[in-house]
């Protein structure tokens, strides 16, 4: 079984400062994919970031990107230029097509943006 | 473009009655996930429904079930309700369901077993 693991609860950063939250998994599959997901305070949950297994290439999307590094099976996702909107719940997600296409989330880390 | 949509918004329930959640995908996805989100137990996978066929089940007892009707909206049922049933229940809906296809995730009903 898969899991993945958020070691911080709860991060706090400056407005406009850069965080990284980490993320780790467990497999011993080789064709997945990695999700970052946000989730506002009483607000939906959306993709943030998606990862391939296969690709080399670290995925970027505007002031977030990942640093995903197989070998290792770490998926940190990088905040640059943080904004008061980016305080939500963030999850990191593993999907294994082989298993049923259901996301694994890790525990979730807390970010609050500081003015 | 309407995004999923869930309802009711919030249900509470007393403990060995029935609920009954629903779920309305996006226009033109397949899949429907059912995610159960409880405190201190994290997101946890439910239910895959694909063309109104379960497709995967999360380890979850088999008083948790579920459909998928012509139009691909879902119910959840929830038998014989327990007080640790007490979470917020996501909903998400994909276009057909491989190749990590992104899932979109509705606004949650908020389920309280008194």
């Amino acid at each position: 079984a898969q899991t993945v693991t958020q070691s911080q609860p709860e991060m706090s950063v400056q407005e406009a400062e850069t965080v990284t939250l980490s993320c780790t998994y467990d497999t011993s599959e080789n064709n997945y994919y990695l999700f970052w997901y946000k989730q506002p305070p009483s607000r939906q949950m959306i993709l943030v970031i998606r990862q391939e297994a296969y690709k080399q290439q670290n995925a970027t999307e505007n002031r977030f990107s990942v640093n995903f590094q197989k070998a290792a099976k770490s998926f940190s996702l990088k905040i640059s230029d943080s904004q008061l909107g980016d305080t939500a719940m963030y999850f990191c997600a593993f999907m294994n097509n082989n298993a049923g296409n259901m996301l694994t989330f890790g525990g979730g880390t807390r970010l609050m943006v500081k003015p | 473009e309407a995004g999923v949509t869930q309802s009711p918004t919030h249900l509470i329930k007393t403990r060995g009655q029935q609920a009954t959640l629903r779920c309305s995908p996006i226009s033109g996805h397949t899949s429907v996930y059912w995610y159960q989100q409880a405190l201190g137990l994290g997101l946890q996978f439910l239910l895959w429904y694909d063309e109104g066929e379960e497709r995967n089940r999360g380890n979850f007892p088999p008083r948790f079930s579920g459909r998928q009707f012509p139009n691909y909206s879902s119910e959840l049922n929830v038998n014989a309700l327990e007080l640790e049933d007490s979470a917020l229940y996501l909903c998400a809906s994909s276009l057909v369901g491989s190749g990590g296809n992104e899932q979109f995730f509705g606004p949650g009903t908020r389920l309280t077993v008194l």
